[in-house]
């Protein structure tokens, strides 16, 4: 069975600042890779979705890279906000089926 | 616009009570999905369906069943609710060959 793992569950960081969240699966038999944000007590929203065969896609300030053979995904944030502020949540697909990481939390300081 | 409802955003019911969230998606897509959503645990699928009538058991299906009698609406039954169903349950539909997943603004549940 996949497992989605996001390091580190929690980030804070001054506004201006470039950052890079982690998103690792154990399969790298995906379809696709989708990013998402949750404002809290929200749904999720769309970010980025980044298909098998390809490497990144860009949408922005944000930029999501795709590594199939090593099982890894990153999102890219540049001159991060304080509306960053939200829990950014990866998904990888399996045919049916999506499986989601249990988010970073970011915090971006005005 | 794409667009996924989901009947309540909060909802408060006692150990024992039957309920039901409804979702509801107007981009006429063939498959939807439950999750709930715990924190620390991201993101648990219950129960998807992809076509009228039919559906397949997620991840974490015990204590849950589900009813997909129109194409547009997918409905999460608890038989008999308990504490640990106390939850952020969230919606999503996907069109058959489409790529995203599209998520409604979730249901907060707690069981008393």
């Amino acid at each position: 069975k996949q497992e989605v793992t996001q390091i580190p569950a929690a980030l804070s960081v001054p506004e201006g600042e470039n950052l890079v969240l982690n998103c690792s699966f154990t399969d790298s038999a995906i379809y696709n890779l989708q990013w998402f944000r949750q404002d809290p007590g929200k749904g999720l929203t769309s970010l980025l979705l980044i298909q098998s065969s390809q490497r990144e896609q860009t949408s922005g300030r944000l930029n999501a890279s795709l590594d199939k053979s090593s099982g890894r995904s990153t999102l890219y944030i540049a001159a991060s906000q304080p509306g960053d502020s939200a829990t950014y949540l990866c998904a990888a697909r399996d045919f049916n089926k999506f499986y989601f990481g249990s988010g970073t939390k970011l915090n971006v300081k005005p | 616009d794409v667009k996924v409802t989901q009947s309540s955003r909060y909802l408060v019911k006692r150990t024992g009570e039957k309920v039901f969230l409804e979702c509801v998606q107007d981009m006429d897509h063939e498959n939807m999905f439950w999750y709930r959503q715990d924190p620390g645990l991201g993101l648990r699928l219950i129960y998807f369906s992809y076509d009228v009538k039919m559906k397949e058991k997620g991840d974490i299906p015990e204590g849950y069943s589900v009813s997909r009698e129109k194409k547009e609406r997918f409905s999460l039954i608890l038989e008999s609710a308990s504490t640990n169903q106390t939850s952020m349950y969230l919606c999503a539909s996907r069109r058959t060959g489409g790529e995203e997943q599209y998520f409604g603004p979730g249901t907060r549940l707690t069981v008393t």
